[in-house]
């Protein structure tokens, strides 16, 4: 199975701060990457997806970038409502694997 | 609008069964792949399986290929994961996902599963 590793595990923020999340796969997953956000008491919000691709209707201050094995998530102006946990998933090969999760808050 | 609703959880013993619903509606349920995926109280997420448009294909986490089977009926455009010998280790919210590529990009609210004697 690929393994994700995300970074840190937890972080806070002030307000209108540059916030990046890290992950590294342990192999290439040539750009197969999603990340998600996830409230408390909701499901997960797809936010990212093919690693830098934004999905419809997600804010723009939200990037993805990286390729190989290494990604990252950036909130270009941290907001109160993007306090959250944040996972990346690999789609690249079966079984899809998650990362364990970045608890973001305000600071 | 896209809509995903599961059904069907609740408290089982040990060792006992329990088949979660997924109702789809606001889309063509037929295109696309869908999928389970799993959080344990306070944890992370942990992917089930999914399940191509016509049944043909169904590819699961291999600890529980033996415990889950994912299934669908496009007539009713219905999901279903089936679960058996369950144990604490199943405790967990169960939600079904729309697959599109790398990613799932509409959820629904979750199913609560809470396994205890």
């Amino acid at each position: 199975d690929i393994q994700m590793t995300q970074s840190p595990a937890s972080l806070s923020a002030s307000l209108g701060e540059t916030v990046t999340i890290q992950c590294q796969a342990s192999e290439d997953i040539y750009s197969g990457l999603a990340w998600y956000q996830q409230k408390p008491g909701k499901s997960p919000q797809l936010l990212i997806y093919g690693a830098s691709s934004l999905q419809d209707g997600v804010p723009s201050r939200f990037s993805g970038s990286g390729s190989g094995t290494q990604y990252s998530l950036k909130i270009s102006s941290m907001q109160t409502e993007d306090e959250g946990v944040y996972f990346c998933q690999q789609g690249l090969k079966y079984p899809l694997t998650f990362g364990s999760g970045t608890k973001l808050e305000i600071k | 609008e896209v809509k995903l609703v599961e059904s069907g959880g609740g408290l089982v013993q040990p060792g006992r069964s329990l088949k979660l619903s997924c109702a789809a509606s606001g889309f063509s349920f037929n295109d696309y792949w869908m999928g389970w995926v799993r959080q344990a109280p306070g944890k992370g997420l942990e992917w089930i399986g999914e399940i191509n448009q016509d049944s043909s294909t169904i590819n699961y986490t291999p600890s529980l290929k033996d415990k889950f089977t994912i299934s669908r009926d496009n007539a009713q455009n219905t999901l279903y994961l089936q679960m058996s010998k369950l144990g604490s280790e199943d405790t967990a919210i169960y939600y079904c996902a729309r697959a599109v590529g790398v990613g799932m990009d509409a959820w629904g609210q979750g199913a609560s599963v809470t396994v205890s004697s």
